[in-house]
């Protein structure tokens, strides 16, 4: 099944202590991307990608990294989280960059993180 | 900048009545427009998309939505609401220049029995 598979759905942490959410997608897709989402913000890209060793920052990246090493993933690192970002996470892809503008993207199914 | 705005961050119908759910964009060039539905504890799903084929674009599950330039909207309706409809959606709005999509801050749909 063609898919965004998101890990952990679920994550509790405490500040300052590092954590990797991992993304990973089984459809040869270039573009994939990251956003968070918050009541009433809707979602915000942190930062994309638009292939292997290709990334860039979206509109809200501080306190945030990522890397593309293999084409399927895509993990979001949090060297030193803070309270303020509690979220939900949401990984995306496409085919081509061409394709997010033109089809949209396909997301996975969220990672809804805590930072205490 | 780009942006859209999506009026009414809750909307409560009736199950059988008619929904709309409104989204205004802001774009100096015809857009890509998107509408998602994420139903709880889910990623979003595509609900329909307009592309400049067409004004009016049918989607899954009944949905549909019209592209009104000269109003810059692109509202999702449907004629007769259902209890599984119930569920949060997101306009979005890119441009043929972009890479990125930008949201609306969401509708939540409540539909009652």
């Amino acid at each position: 099944e063609a898919q965004v598979t998101q890990n952990p759905r679920y994550l509790i942490t405490v500040t300052g202590k590092k954590l990797t959410v991992t993304c990973s997608q089984n459809m040869n897709h270039e573009y994939m991307s990251w956003y968070r989402q918050d009541p009433g913000l809707g979602l915000r890209q942190i930062y994309y990608s638009m292939n292997v060793e290709v990334t860039d920052k979206g509109d809200v990246p501080e306190g945030y990294k990522v890397s593309r090493k293999e084409k399927r993933n895509f993990p979001l690192i949090l060297e030193s989280p803070s309270p303020n970002q509690t979220s939900l996470y949401f990984c995306a892809s496409s085919l081509t960059v061409q394709g997010a503008t033109n089809y949209g993207y396909t997301f996975g199914s969220g990672t809804r993180l805590t930072v205490v | 900048a780009q942006s859209v705005t999506q009026l009414g961050s809750h909307v409560s119908v009736s199950e059988g009545a008619l929904v709309l759910l409104r989204c205004n964009y802001s774009s100096s060039v015809p857009p890509y427009l998107f509408w998602y539905v994420q139903y709880p504890n889910q990623g979003l799903q595509l609900l329909l998309k307009y592309t400049s084929a067409a004004t009016l674009v049918k989607g899954i599950n009944g949905f549909e939505a019209e592209f009104k330039k000269s109003e810059t909207s692109f509202h999702l309706t449907k004629p007769s609401a259902h209890m599984s409809d119930a569920a949060e959606y997101f306009c979005a709005v890119s441009e043929a220049s972009s890479y990125k999509l930008i949201f609306g801050s969401g509708t939540r749909l409540l539909v009652r029995p």
